[in-house]
């Protein structure tokens, strides 16, 4: 199975802040790579796939780069609404997740 | 509406067996993946396994996890996929999420996502 490791697992931000989080992968998955955001008590929600294509509704702060083995998510101006925790995902293979991002206040 | 709504979730004893529902509107359910995802409680996602359309025969795969415990079946004419969890442990206490894998070209991605019911193994 592919590895997916994110960082940090944890960061404290503020309203306004651009927040990056990095998402790598144990091999190459070309630009097999989704973003999601999931909110407490919540499923989790399509942000980005194919590593930087915005899925329908997503706000364009969010943006996502990068290939091969290294990935990025970028919240340009973080919002209220964002404080939640973000998860990468490779759709190269079976798909497995990264350990999970949680942006706090 | 788009949605999937899963059911059957609840509690059972280790080595028990429970089977949960996941009823799909609003989209072609026969011509999509639908896959099943678990979340332990403060923890992260893990993907449980997959049933693909019948263009592609039905297929199936499973985590190495659930591998043989777990089935995962669909009903085309019903919209439903079904999860079948049988010689159940307590570490697979966690909520599930039936979820569609949709395309763009070549690229997947989990979707559309259900709710999430919970199981819980325990004595």
């Amino acid at each position: 199975d592919i590895q997916m490791t994110q960082s940090p697992s944890s960061l404290s931000a503020s309203v306004g802040d651009r927040v990056t989080i990095t998402c790598g992968a144990s091999q190459s998955i070309s630009r097999y790579l989704n973003w999601y955001q999931q909110k407490p008590g919540k499923a989790p929600k399509l942000l980005i796939y194919a590593a930087s294509n915005l899925q329908s509704g997503v706000p364009a702060r969010f943006s996502g780069s990068g290939s091969g083995t290294d990935f990025t998510l970028t919240i340009s101006s973080l919002q209220p609404e964002d404080f939640a925790t973000y998860y990468c995902q490779q759709s190269y293979t079976t798909p497995t997740f990264g350990g999970g991002t949680k942006v706090e206040i | 509406e788009v949605q999937l709504v899963e059911s059957g979730g609840g509690l059972v004893q280790p080595g028990g067996s429970l089977k949960v529902s996941c009823a799909a509107s609003g989209f072609t359910f026969s011509g999509s993946d639908m896959h099943w995802v678990r979340q332990a409680s403060g923890k992260g996602l893990e993907w449980v396994g997959h049933i693909r359309s019948k263009a592609n025969s039905y297929a199936t795969a499973y985590a190495a996890s659930v591998k043989g415990r777990f089935t995962i079946s669909r009903d085309d004419s019903k919209n439903t996929a079904f999860l079948q969890m049988n010689s159940l442990k307590i570490e697979d206490t966690a909520v599930y999420f039936c979820i569609r894998y949709g395309s763009s070209g070549n690229y997947y991605a989990f979707d559309i996502w259900g709710q999430g019911t919970m199981v819980t193994v325990s004595s």
